[in-house]
């Protein structure tokens, strides 16, 4: 069965560092892969999309990869802020309709 | 432009009674989405509505859950009866058609005592 895993563990990194978050998946081809931020007690926002023919996408201070020979995306936070601090999401999509399927989630703690 | 509105944001409910949650999504959003998601867990897709017609209900639990959309635009979902297993966030997401991003609403958080 299709499977999705994500740093089971809660980040936590200095103020300025960067911050890398890791999705891992299994029985599954997605065409894209998307990552969400969720505050507490909130819906999650869409961050970024990365298609399976891009390698790299980014957005500010925010930057995906995308192996699909290794099954992995990489999320990346460069100069991390206090704010940054949410449950980050990652989700695949694109073969089944609107279909997402997400991930668990990583809690990312940025201590100033 | 407004969001996706949700309501309630909090339910607390003894097992057995019925529940439902409203949503509505982002105008000229074609495409609705329920989701269910437990603690410490990401959403997981409940049903899938290409306006009108659910076109993706498979992970609902149909023996207890309900859903519509009558005219294509707001949604209920409705649970009857409610499990103590039926605790969790309900959470609602729109987009158009051929829009990979969803938007998600705030959600419900629902207690089943």
């Amino acid at each position: 069965s299709q499977k999705i895993e994500q740093n089971s563990e809660a980040l936590n990194i200095q103020e300025g560092k960067t911050a890398t978050l890791t999705c891992n998946y299994t029985n599954y081809s997605p065409a894209y892969l998307q990552w969400y931020r969720q505050d507490p007690g909130r819906g999650p926002v869409f961050l970024l999309l990365i298609r399976e023919n891009e390698k790299e996408k980014r957005k500010e201070r925010l930057k995906v990869t995308f192996d699909t020979t290794l099954k992995q995306s990489l999320f990346h936070i460069t100069a991390s802020q206090p704010a940054d601090s949410a449950t980050y999401l990652c989700a695949l999509g694109g073969n089944q309709g609107g279909k997402l399927i997400f991930g668990q989630g990583t809690e990312l703690s940025v201590k100033p | 432009e407004a969001g996706v509105v949700q309501s309630p944001r909090y339910k607390i409910i003894e097992k057995k009674q019925p529940v439902a949650f409203w949503c509505n999504p982002i105008s000229g959003h074609n495409t609705l989405y329920w989701y269910r998601q437990n603690l410490g867990q990401g959403p997981e897709l409940l049903i899938r509505y290409e306006n009108e017609e659910a076109v993706d209900d498979s992970q609902l639990p149909k023996d207890r859950f309900s859903a519509e959309r009558l005219k294509g635009v707001d949604s209920t979902l409705k649970i009857q009866p409610a499990e103590l297993g039926d605790s969790a966030v309900y959470l609602c997401a729109s987009s158009t058609p051929g829009q990979e991003t969803q938007y998600f609403g705030p959600g419900t958080r629902l207690l089943v005592l």
